[in-house]
């Protein structure tokens, strides 16, 4: 089935650790996003990258990286440099600029 | 600046009561594209419609509907008829006009709509 996945469901980190987060989607899609969510809140954009091998900041960027390497696959890595980590990460693909569908998210947990 | 304001933060009501969700945005682009997702309890995020910003009729699907009025900039969200089903968060969405560079997506707050049997 054509979809998006996001793995791991749940995730823990110690303070000053480095985690990655993925992200795959078979729908052949160009563009890929990354969403940051806090308790009670809206969506923010951490990154988006349009094709492989390019990727923009979105509004929250700081404290995270990227890589786009495949059309698949973009992975997100929270640094030890993010001061508040903890909050839901949700990962989408559009066609292009068209509409964004969302994977089921990472909850991400700091120990 | 773009921006998108959801009202309510929670609406609670009975089965088979209709239900509105507000949502207002900002924008100075000429062209953009409003979106309704909704997010149960599960957290992944489902589509539910786009609209355009030429497009100003009004859209029925099965029990919900959509009312975008330019002229006040209101994309406003219609459950009819509501099922404890219906029970989730409600995000509106505005994106920029289609650029080469993809578009970003601008969430409101999200409203949690809440439906009692």
């Amino acid at each position: 089935d054509g979809g998006i996945t996001q793995s791991p469901k749940y995730l823990f980190r110690k303070e000053g650790q480095n985690v990655t987060l993925s992200c795959e989607q078979n729908l052949n899609h160009d563009a890929m996003y990354w969403y940051r969510q806090d308790p009670g809140q809206g969506l923010r954009l951490i990154y988006y990258s349009q094709i492989v091998n390019d990727f923009q900041k979105g509004d929250i960027a700081e404290g995270y990286s990227v890589s786009r390497e495949k059309k698949e696959s973009f992975p997100l890595t929270v640094t030890s440099a993010q001061k508040n980590p903890t909050a839901f990460y949700l990962c989408a693909s559009a066609e292009s600029a068209d509409t964004q569908y969302f994977g089921p998210g990472t909850r991400l947990t700091v120990l | 600046a773009q921006k998108v304001t959801q009202a309510q933060t929670e609406i609670s009501v009975v089965e088979k009561e209709d239900v509105t969700l507000d949502c207002v945005y900002e924008t100075r682009d000429t062209t953009y594209y409003l979106f309704w997702y909704k997010q149960p309890p599960s957290g992944e995020l489902v589509f539910l419609i786009r609209r355009n910003s030429f497009d100003e009729q009004n859209e029925i699907s099965g029990r919900y509907s959509w009312n975008f009025q330019k002229s006040t900039s209101s994309f406003n969200f219609t459950i009819t008829a509501s099922q404890v089903v219906d029970s989730a968060v409600y995000f509106c969405a505005l994106s920029e006009a289609i650029k080469a560079a993809g578009n970003k997506l601008t969430f409101g707050g999200g409203t949690r709509v809440l439906v009692k049997p």
